[in-house]
């Protein structure tokens, strides 16, 4: 089936570090790839996707490519702020035309220190 | 537009009793879904709804039941609630229109059963 792994944290850093959260994937087909981020006490917030092979999200500094050779859609920015500090999800979607619900990691907890 | 709105924020239950979560958007999509969230579990799928008037289980279903009467909203009821049920229960909507599947999510309900 389709799953998604993602590495766990919690990951500490400090400000202006550089960060990369890993994910990789299952999936049959051509699935679409998604980040999303919860502040704390927040639901879940769209960061950045990518619909096919090489396509790269961006958002907020954040960065992901999706690499179907590795199946992989690692998260990366350059330069992280306090501000960054949330659980971070990568999902997947295995199914053209929506109506095949989102697999989740399990999340990725980031506290950026000043 | 409020998006994804939900009900109660927070609610705690004894053993045995019954409620009903609420979750109404105003985007006018035809998908909803109904999650969960456990530490270290990330978001598990527990019902979702293609259409008004249409239910389908998902990946942890046991114990709840949905209801989807009218487009904007999808209730998701507890009959007899169980500490097993304590968590952070999340609705998203999507677009059915939007191959890629993006969700969007409310700001969740914390449940707490003694």
């Amino acid at each position: 089936g389709n799953s998604v792994t993602q590495m766990e944290g919690p990951v500490t850093l400090s400000e202006e570090a550089f960060l990369t959260i890993n994910c990789t994937y299952t999936a049959t087909g051509y699935p679409s790839l998604f980040w999303y981020v919860q502040y704390p006490g927040e639901g879940l917030q769209l960061l950045l996707k990518a619909t096919k092979a090489d396509d790269k999200g961006s958002n907020k500094g954040f960065e992901a490519t999706y690499r179907k050779e590795t199946t992989s859609f690692h998260l990366e920015k350059g330069s992280v702020q306090v501000s960054d500090s949330a659980v971070y999800f990568c999902a997947l979607s295995a199914s053209w035309g929506g109506n095949t619900p989102l697999v989740f990691g399990k999340g990725t907890r980031l506290s950026v220190i000043a | 537009n409020a998006g994804v709105t939900q009900t109660p924020k927070f609610r705690v239950l004894k053993t045995g009793q019954s409620m009903t979560l609420l979750c109404a958007q105003d985007m006018n999509h035809e998908y909803m879904y109904w999650y969960r969230q456990d530490p270290g579990m990330g978001l598990r799928l527990i019902h979702y709804s293609v259409g008004e008037g249409t239910t389908a289980k998902g990946e942890v279903p046991d114990g709840y039941n949905v209801s989807r009467l009218k487009k904007q909203n999808f209730l998701l009821g507890l009959e007899s609630a169980a500490p097993s049920q304590t968590s952070v229960y999340f609705c998203a909507s999507s677009d059915r229109a939007d191959s890629y599947n993006e969700q969007f999510f409310g700001p969740g309900t914390r449940l707490t059963v003694l």
